[in-house]
């Protein structure tokens, strides 16, 4: 079955720390991939999206996020965390099927 | 930039009555749109995929005499649960796709939770 997989579910860090949250996918044929963040109170909002080319996705916020085919992953970076990067991040996937599918999400918890 | 607005954005309802939550697509015209429920703490879990004109697509497991999806127009999908139960209490989130059909360009609404008492 197809499927998302976020392994951290809470992360705590400190400011300025760097980030990397992973998740991984099922399938092995052609997908686009998202990651999205929903800071508290708020709807979901897109971070970055793969669909094809460099496999280094750059996206808002300083977030960026490497697809990496072989390992079915597609893990968020950052390098310097913000108190204001609280939030919780959800990688989800278009397995070509025009459906976007959600993996657990992780919360992210940075102290100031 | 596209936006989707949900209303309402908050319900409470007895045990037994209905509740009707509509999704428009303000800027855009949305030939798909997507519902999702959230539980607390937990992932969105696609219910279904509305098709403007069309049967909306259920997901295994989603009781579509439940979860009553209406998506008459380009700008308006509607979910109506019926006959609702505590058990139904939750987020419902809905998204639309700005690119044609598919999912790969979605804009989210602001969800709408529900309370069933």
């Amino acid at each position: 079955a197809q499927s998302v997989s976020q392994h951290n579910h809470h992360v705590i860090l400190s400011e300025a720390a760097s980030l990397e949250l992973g998740c991984n996918y099922s399938y092995g044929g052609t997908v686009n991939l998202f990651w999205y963040v929903q800071y508290p109170g708020q709807h979901l909002q897109l971070l970055l999206k793969y669909f094809s080319g460099d496999p280094l996705v750059k996206g808002i916020k300083g977030f960026e996020a490497e697809f990496i085919k072989s390992k079915f992953s597609f893990n968020l970076r950052k390098p310097s965390v913000q108190w204001s990067d609280t939030a919780e991040y959800f990688c989800a996937v278009n397995f070509n099927t025009g459906k976007l599918i959600f993996g657990q999400g992780t919360t992210l918890q940075v102290k100031p | 930039g596209a936006v989707v607005s949900q209303h309402p954005s908050w319900v409470i309802c007895k045990s037994g009555t209905s509740v009707k939550i509509e999704c428009r697509s303000l800027d855009f015209q949305a030939t798909t749109m997507f519902w999702y429920r959230q539980f607390p703490k937990q992932s969105l879990m696609l219910m279904a995929t509305s098709n403007e004109g069309s049967k909306a697509t259920y997901e295994q497991g989603v009781e579509k005499d439940k979860f009553l999806i209406n998506h008459a127009s380009l700008t308006l999908s509607t979910l109506t649960v019926t006959s609702a139960h505590p058990e139904d209490s939750s987020f419902y989130i809905c998204s639309a796709s700005t690119g044609g059909t598919g999912a790969n360009v979605l804009t989210f609404g602001a969800g709408s939770r529900l309370t069933v008492l």
